[in-house]
């Protein structure tokens, strides 16, 4: 079956402009997970979601950053004047269920999104 | 200070030798450990997972360690090949939470 999808590849913006990133996961995985990774840097945790709720936002970076998921399906990464420093790899992992805590079911990695904040 | 440091931060090797990377973590109690392959561009590939209660979890050439103890992990591989090139990630799963903590990472090199 499918993988998890990402999109845009690729996005190019202006200092100031919002962006829109979206994560399509593996179809039946209740648990979605939201990474950035910049250049030369480890993966950083931003959010996860169970089903449609997240429980945990703490890991955004700022109120610039905010993320929804709908139907237990596709979730998007909103990011509100986007400032250079936003400029990384955004990547989304599913799982069956949640990854973490008493957990260890296997993550599936999407190929991310480069944001490039000119 | 990271909660998982990885060492070497880069290796380069040839091919058909083994290798060894080396994770050690400071998240306590935790529930799982992971190591993951990522290629460059792409998303990481899950190798191995480990609960607290295993020492040791093979996926063909790669065959990870963990010591509980000395919170340390390893990732061991064998008969390197050029296709092995990529950067190895540990991953520590702390136990009461859902965040997974990640290192920075191992870059691995090939060489024929």
């Amino acid at each position: 079956g499918a993988g998890v999808s990402q999109s845009p590849s690729n996005k190019v913006t202006e200092k100031g402009k919002d962006v829109e990133l979206r994560c399509d996961p593996i179809s039946g995985h209740t648990a979605l997970y939201w990474y950035r990774q910049s250049l030369g840097q480890g993966l950083e945790f931003l959010i996860y979601f169970q089903g449609n709720s997240a429980p945990d936002k703490s890991g955004l970076p700022s109120d610039r950053f905010s993320a929804e998921r709908t139907g237990g399906s596709v979730s998007t990464l909103t990011i509100q004047r986007t400032q250079q420093e936003d400029s990384a790899v955004y990547l989304c992992a599913s799982s069956l269920e949640l990854a973490g805590g008493g957990g260890s079911y296997e993550q599936y990695f999407g190929p991310g999104t480069r944001l490039t904040v000119t | 200070k990271n909660q998982v440091e990885q060492s070497p931060q880069s290796l380069i090797i040839l091919e058909g030798k083994n290798c060894t990377l080396q994770c050690n973590y400071t998240v306590s109690p935790f529930s799982n450990l992971r190591w993951y392959k990522q290629d460059t561009g792409r998303g990481p590939v899950s190798l191995t997972i480990m609960t607290f209660s295993e020492n040791t979890k093979s996926n063909g050439r790669y065959t990870a360690t963990l010591d509980a103890d000395t919170k340390q992990s390893s990732l061991h591989i064998t008969a390197s090949q050029l296709s092995d090139s990529a950067s190895y990630i540990c991953v520590v799963s702390p136990y009461n939470t859902d965040k997974l903590i990640f290192g920075t990472g191992t870059r691995l090199q090939v060489f024929p």
